[in-house]
């Protein structure tokens, strides 16, 4: 399956962090989404064959990749209070909306 | 206007009852239609497609309205193991956007 780590992590604002994640056997297409508090997951970023494929309505300082074994990196730098959320990385094979996303357990970021 | 609206909720039911979830999305070239399921501090999981034609799933069934840009989702004999959130999903035609979701509707059954 899609495995995410850390699983939690406590940051202090202006830090940074990365987060990342394994894409399940033979997925070439990674998607990030941050899910607050009582809301739906919210989409970051999407990754096809490690080529940016989209970018949601976020700012610059969230940034990610997809590495040649598929796995992913989502960085995030000068961290507000506001980004404190849960994390959720989901890969599938071929372009979202063609075939299931399978999600990771996601990483809960806190930042303080 | 939201991209994808859902029923507030939350939705408390007793074990037994039929509940039914709404959803209406704005992009009129949506293509693919899911619900997907999330338990409390869990990730999502698919709970089923909707296709136009409606499709059911044991206890579930899914329906689309394209015209109305509608979906809904129907539990019929609710279990306690129901109780999770439910969350209204679609993608557009395109595949350079991915899952767009609603922001969930949370159900309790009791006992």
């Amino acid at each position: 399956g899609v495995t995410q780590s850390p699983t939690h992590l406590i940051k202090t604002r202006g830090q940074q962090v990365t987060l990342r994640c394994s894409s399940q056997s033979g997925h070439n297409t990674v998607s990030w989404y941050q899910q607050a508090l009582g809301q739906g997951p919210q989409f970051i970023f999407q990754y096809y064959e490690k080529e940016e494929r989209g970018r949601g309505n976020f700012p610059d300082r969230f940034s990610a990749r997809q590495f040649p074994n598929y796995s992913s990196e989502l960085n995030v730098n000068a961290l507000l209070l506001g980004d404190s959320a849960l994390y959720l990385c989901a890969s599938s094979f071929g372009e979202v909306g063609d075939t299931e996303a399978f999600f990771g357990q996601g990483t809960r970021l806190t930042v303080v | 206007r939201k991209e994808v609206e859902q029923d507030p909720g939350p939705f408390n039911v007793p074990e037994g009852a039929t509940v039914a979830f709404n959803c209406t999305y704005s992009n009129s070239a949506s293509q693919s239609f899911f619900w997907y399921r999330q338990d409390c501090r869990k990730e999502p999981k698919l709970l089923m497609s909707v296709y136009s034609s409606g499709n059911e799933d044991g206890r579930f069934t899914a329906q689309l309205n394209r015209a109305s840009q509608y979906i809904s989702l129907l539990i019929r004999d609710s279990k306690l193991s129901d109780s999770a959130t439910y969350l209204c999903v679609v993608a557009p035609s395109s595949g350079n956007t991915p899952l767009v979701f609603g922001k969930g509707t949370r159900l309790s059954v009791i006992a």
